[in-house]
């Protein structure tokens, strides 16, 4: 059974402060990794993709993967209340790209 | 920006009544999927489709359960006979490619099934 493990929080931080979410996947073979933001109510929106080990940033945004510690994460710098929201992490479970989730962690940026 | 559409956004019906949902895909993409999530629950795969057929589906997606590409631009998920358990948002998501390529979900439909 493939599976995603987050820890669902919710997690609390400061207006400024970096957050930090974490995911652990059980498919060594996966290759894809992505983070989506889901606002109460709305559908998935991506904010980052990872493929290779170590960091990728964008903007406010770092990914970091570890295939060998089947570890993914997700930093996000300078942290606005417009941040607060659930955070998914999910990984390419299929050949056709089916995206396997994980129930997400609920992030909360306090003013 | 160009962006998956899905119609309805919310969708009641009685069970045993067939609902189809609808979706156009981004123009440029070629893998479709559809995707469900119980309210408080995650988001499950249900079906992968390229070239007009099928290319994966989830234990999910049963008899019940068909999916159409019905023309150029629309993307349709069928549900035959809703049962209780139907009731869930249902998204529909696009790619230009298949694995390693990003996903593009629509807004969803909520589907009440009473």
């Amino acid at each position: 059974q493939k599976e995603v493990e987050q820890n669902s929080g919710p997690l609390s931080v400061p207006e400024g402060a970096i957050a930090s979410l974490n995911c652990t996947y059980s498919d060594r073979g996966s290759q894809s990794f992505f983070w989506y933001r889901q606002y109460s109510g709305k559908s998935p929106e991506l904010i980052m993709f990872i493929y290779s080990n170590g960091d990728k940033e964008d903007g406010r945004f770092t990914a970091q993967l570890n295939k060998a510690s089947q570890y993914v994460s997700l930093l996000i710098r300078d942290s606005q209340p417009s941040d607060s929201a659930t955070y998914l992490c999910a990984f390419e479970g299929g050949s056709q790209g089916n995206l396997i989730f994980g129930k997400g962690t609920k992030l909360s940026v306090k003013p | 920006e160009p962006e998956v559409t899905q119609t309805p956004s919310h969708q009641v019906t009685q069970m045993g009544q067939e609902v189809i949902l609808r979706c156009v895909p981004i123009s440029n993409h070629l893998y479709f999927y559809w995707y469900r999530q119980i309210l408080g629950q995650k988001v499950e795969f249900l079906v992968s489709f390229y070239n007009n057929e099928i290319s994966e589906k989830s234990e999910i997606f049963d008899d019940q359960f068909s999916v159409e590409r019905p023309d150029g631009s629309n993307f349709t998920l069928k549900i035959r006979s809703t049962k209780l358990e139907d009731s869930a948002m249902y998204f529909c998501a696009s790619s230009v490619g298949d694995s390693s390529y990003e996903q593009y979900f629509g807004p969803g439909t909520r589907l009440t099934v009473t």
